[in-house]
């Protein structure tokens, strides 16, 4: 069981919007504006898309968006694309022992 | 362009010593402020973050992985290593390293883990008899 609670699938159309949802705890997502998103395509490594909870590093669509509401952490994707489908995982600083922490992964199917 | 590239026998024995290498090419590991990164995945326990070196030999460790080991760095190549020792069929899995960004603070002995921002493609490690 992973630290951080991701759905472990969402789908959508081409051209609508999902929102994968990230909860944690008041120790970490919730305590710290440190979360990041990484999207990874099938036997490919992870890409960062967001981090500091919004911040989209360069040359990341702006179709990805990030937000924040207490220890939940939201990853939004819009205008979906086939190209979108891939598993997207969060991460979080931890004010625990471990002080890494990944959700276990949410599988997008773009319809 | 920061490439890393990781690099080691893919196949292990119970109780042998696990030992990869990430070269690193585009930037240096002894820039300050950048934390060097091994993460593991493997289908039953998802993304796990291993440990990372920084500040030229200084070592933050996952704590279940701690007392097997060792992270370090050589940096007339340019690269960090891992070995991780007593190995069982659970560490199987595939093995990134990666640049990581993050705050370090030596009085407190706190580790701020803030993104990670290039990953190097993987290895595949399978401990099997």
């Amino acid at each position: 069981q992973s630290a951080l609670t991701q759905p472990a699938s969402v789908s959508g159309s081409p051209g609508q919007s999902i929102t994968i949802s990230c909860s944690g705890t008041s120790s970490d997502v919730g305590g710290y504006n440190y979360v990041s998103w990484y999207q990874q395509h099938p036997g490919k490594a992870p890409k960062l898309i967001i981090y500091d909870v919004r911040d989209r590093p360069s040359g990341v669509s702006n179709r990805f968006s990030g937000s924040k509401s207490g220890n939940t952490a939201s990853l939004t994707i819009s205008g979906l694309q086939a190209e979108d489908e891939a598993d997207y995982y969060c991460s979080s600083c931890s004010s625990g022992s471990i002080t890494v922490l990944f959700g276990g992964g949410t599988r997008l199917t773009v319809l | 362009q920061v490439q890393l590239q990781e690099s080691g026998p893919g196949l292990l024995k119970p109780s042998q010593t696990l030992s990869l290498i990430c070269a690193v090419s585009g930037d240096s590991i002894s820039r300050d402020n950048y934390y060097w990164s091994w993460i593991r995945q493997s289908p039953g326990k998802g993304l796990e973050w291993i440990g990372c070196i920084f500040d030229r030999g200084s070592t933050y460790y996952n704590p279940s992985l701690k007392s097997r080991l060792t992270i370090s760095e050589d940096m007339s190549k340019n690269q960090f290593s891992l070995k991780l020792s007593s190995v069982t069929v659970a560490d199987s899995a595939m093995y990134f390293c990666a640049r990581t960004r993050g705050a370090f603070y030596y009085n407190s002995g706190t580790f701020y883990y803030y993104y990670i921002d290039v990953w190097g493609k993987g290895t595949a490690v399978t401990v099997s008899s």
